[in-house]
């Protein structure tokens, strides 16, 4: 069965901290693979990942993609209390009409 | 920016009713999508929809739903007896997949409608 698995499931940091997200999947057919914040309510876009190795950035956050190990992670630097949100992991399965499978999410909390 | 948009935010209902959950897709977007997250639970994908018909769903998208795009903006879900577990957030997302050159197919979500079914 295709899953996707985020870890940690939470995670309460300091203004100024490092994180690192993870996110490893087993997916039969897959495109891609991307993150998303969601904040109160809609998910909103930040990467999508297709290719091994390629970092992708954006301003303190960063993802990479490891197809040969099945997982992806996304780093924040310099955390801030704005980035509070739960980080959501998709994998985009090509069998059939390029669903969407999600990870549980990972809650962030920064603290002030 | 384009987005999705979603009516209502919030839809109370009571069990065996009927619900119609309305989208607006970004306008030059083509593959459109249903999503739910149960409180507490990750997002589940229901339907995709593609040229006027269901290209897949899921095995929650039993017979008591149904999608429809009734004109050219709108993208509905029905759901026709609502039941207490229908309690979720639905969310419609739509696709930019072929409208760029390269590898893109990037879903944009809408903010949701929260439904309670009582």
């Amino acid at each position: 069965e295709d899953k996707v698995v985020q870890s940690p499931l939470s995670l309460v940091v300091h203004e100024g901290d490092t994180v690192t997200l993870n996110c490893s999947y087993e997916v039969t057919n897959f495109r891609s693979l991307l993150w998303y914040k969601q904040e109160k309510k809609a998910p909103t876009f930040l990467f999508m990942l297709t290719s091994s190795g390629i970092e992708k950035k954006s301003g303190r956050l960063s993802s990479i993609l490891d197809k040969k190990e099945l997982f992806s992670i996304l780093n924040i630097t310099a955390t801030q209390t704005g980035d509070s949100a739960v980080y959501l992991c998709a994998v985009e399965d090509a069998s059939g009409t390029y669903k969407y499978i999600f990870g549980t999410g990972t809650r962030l909390k920064v603290l002030a | 920016e384009p987005e999705v948009t979603q009516t209502p935010s919030h839809q109370v209902t009571q069990m065996g009713q009927e619900v119609i959950l309305r989208c607006v897709p970004i306008s030059n977007h083509l593959y459109f999508y249903w999503y739910r997250q149960i409180l507490g639970q990750k997002v589940e994908f229901l339907v995709s929809f593609y040229n006027n018909e269901i290209s897949e769903k899921s095995e929650i998208f039993d017979d008591q739903f149904s999608v429809e795009r009734p004109d050219g903006s709108n993208f509905t879900l029905k759901i026709r007896s609502t039941k207490l577990e229908d309690s979720a957030m639905y969310f419609c997302a739509s696709s930019d997949r072929g409208l760029a050159g390269g590898y893109t197919d990037t879903q944009y979500f809408g903010p949701g409608t929260r439904l309670t079914v009582l």
